[in-house]
């Protein structure tokens, strides 16, 4: 089935330490997203890439990065100058522009210790 | 620059009862307007979407939503709730060309009382 994995579903860091969220399609979408979950905040825009080798700054970039080496693969790595990691980080994807729907993964929870 | 807001963080409904949850929205574009359903430690699922075709929107689960312009509100309905329906929903809004992200509402958590 065609769909969006995020991996690990739940995590443990320790402070000061680099964490790498892995977030993989198949459904052949050229957009991917990264979107931070907190109680009572909704979903805030971390980073997107609408195309391979490219991506932009969301509202809340500070802290994180990304790469798009491979159209299926958006790997978020939440670094040590996140001041405040701990949260709910959902990956999506879109079939380009248009109205096309944002496709989710089951989100990946992030604790730190 | 474009946002909506969600009336109401928390609504509680009897089983039966209508469901009737809140969005305005702001922007300076026609805007396409969606709203998510959201299941604990999921991510999020479309119930339904405008795009401009037609102003009175049919979702999943028997929902609906309508788009009003001069109210700049798509606030979501469900004529008679479930208890299946408890979930947090998420109204959205993007550009019409769909090149923008999508922004998201602070979610509305429903409740349903049996």
């Amino acid at each position: 089935d065609g769909g969006i994995t995020q991996s690990p579903k739940y995590l443990f860091r320790k402070e000061g330490q680099n964490v790498t969220l892995s977030c993989e399609q198949n459904l052949n979408h050229d957009a991917m997203y990264w979107y931070r979950q907190d109680p009572g905040q909704g979903l805030r825009l971390i980073y997107y890439s609408q195309i391979v080798n490219d991506f932009q700054k969301g509202d809340i970039a500070e802290g994180y990065s990304v790469s798009r080496e491979k159209k299926e693969s958006f790997p978020l790595t939440v670094t040590s100058a996140q001041k405040n990691p701990t949260a709910f980080y959902l990956c999506a994807s879109k079939q380009g522009a248009g109205t096309g729907e944002l496709f989710f993964g089951e989100g990946s929870r992030l604790t730190v210790l | 620059a474009q946002s909506v807001t969600q009336l109401g963080s928390h609504v509680s409904v009897s089983e039966g009862a209508l469901v009737l949850l809140r969005c305005n929205y702001s922007s300076s574009v026609p805007p396409y307007l969606f709203w998510y359903v959201q299941y604990p430690n999921q991510g999020l699922q479309l119930l339904l979407k405008y795009t401009s075709a037609a102003t009175l929107v049919k979702g999943i689960n028997g929902f609906e939503a309508e788009f009003k312009k001069s109210e700049t509100s798509f606030h979501l309905t469900k004529p008679s709730a479930h208890m299946s329906d408890a979930a947090e929903y998420f109204c959205a809004v993007s550009d019409q060309r769909g090149n923008t992200p999508l922004v998201f509402g602070k979610g509305t958590r429903l409740s349903v009382i049996a």
